[in-house]
């Protein structure tokens, strides 16, 4: 069975500072992996996506995410947090033999970008 | 950029009420749309996939006479939770799949918190 693990409840980072948002995965096969962004009051947002090729994906708002084969993990990175970044982020993968609505979301992580 | 409404943001009703949440597409048509259901620090848990036009399909462990789900246009689902017990709070969140996009291109609503007193 598919699964996706974020094993940080909350993520606090100072302005200015790399962030990392950890994720990782279980999916036979290769996986889709994705990462969205859930601002307040608003709807998950699509930031970026997984399906082959290059490791390191760039994604909306300057985020990049890093696909780790041997490490099963698709941490999502920023070189430079800003305050605007506070946000809650669901790491989600699917198998893609599996049909559209088989994504997984994680539990989500809140990064919380102080000024 | 595609826009998914829906509503109520937050209801509160009694226990054996009914409440009906809406998830709406603005500016494009949905063929396809999903129902989540998320707790308190846990994943987005899928409920059912809503295809405009026929029945849903639900997730194992989800009952189909309690979480009632209408496609009955390209822009409009429904969700309706049946005879609302304290058990069913939770936030309740929608996805739109966009005619020809591709299976991971989704759409998402800002959610409904149900609180059943």
């Amino acid at each position: 069975a598919q699964s996706v693990a974020q094993p940080e409840d909350q993520v606090n980072v100072a302005e200015g500072n790399p962030l990392t948002v950890k994720c990782t995965y279980s999916v036979s096969g290769n996986p889709y992996l994705f990462w969205y962004v859930q601002y307040p009051n608003r709807g998950l947002q699509f930031l970026l996506k997984y399906i082959t090729g290059d490791n390191l994906v760039k994604g909306s708002y300057g985020f990049e995410a890093e696909f780790n084969k041997s490490q099963t993990s698709f941490h999502l990175k920023k070189p430079s947090a800003l305050v605007s970044d506070s946000a809650l982020y669901f790491c989600a993968v699917r198998d893609p033999y599996s049909s559209a609505s088989k994504i997984i979301f994680g539990s989500g992580t809140r990064l919380s970008i102080r000024p | 950029g595609a826009v998914v409404s829906q509503h109520p943001s937050r209801v509160i009703c009694k226990s054996g009420t009914s409440v009906k949440i809406e998830c709406r597409s603005l500016d494009f048509q949905a063929t396809t749309m999903f129902w989540y259901r998320q707790f308190p620090k846990k994943s987005l848990m899928l409920m059912a996939t809503s295809n405009e036009g026929s029945k849903a399909t639900y997730e194992q462990g989800v009952e189909k006479d309690k979480f009632l789900i209408n496609h009955a246009s390209l822009t409009l689902s429904t969700l309706t939770v049946t005879s609302a017990h304290p058990e069913d709070s939770s936030f309740y969140i929608c996805s739109a799949k966009r005619f020809r996009d591709s299976n991971e291109k989704l759409f998402f609503g800002s959610g409904t918190q149900l609180s059943v007193l």
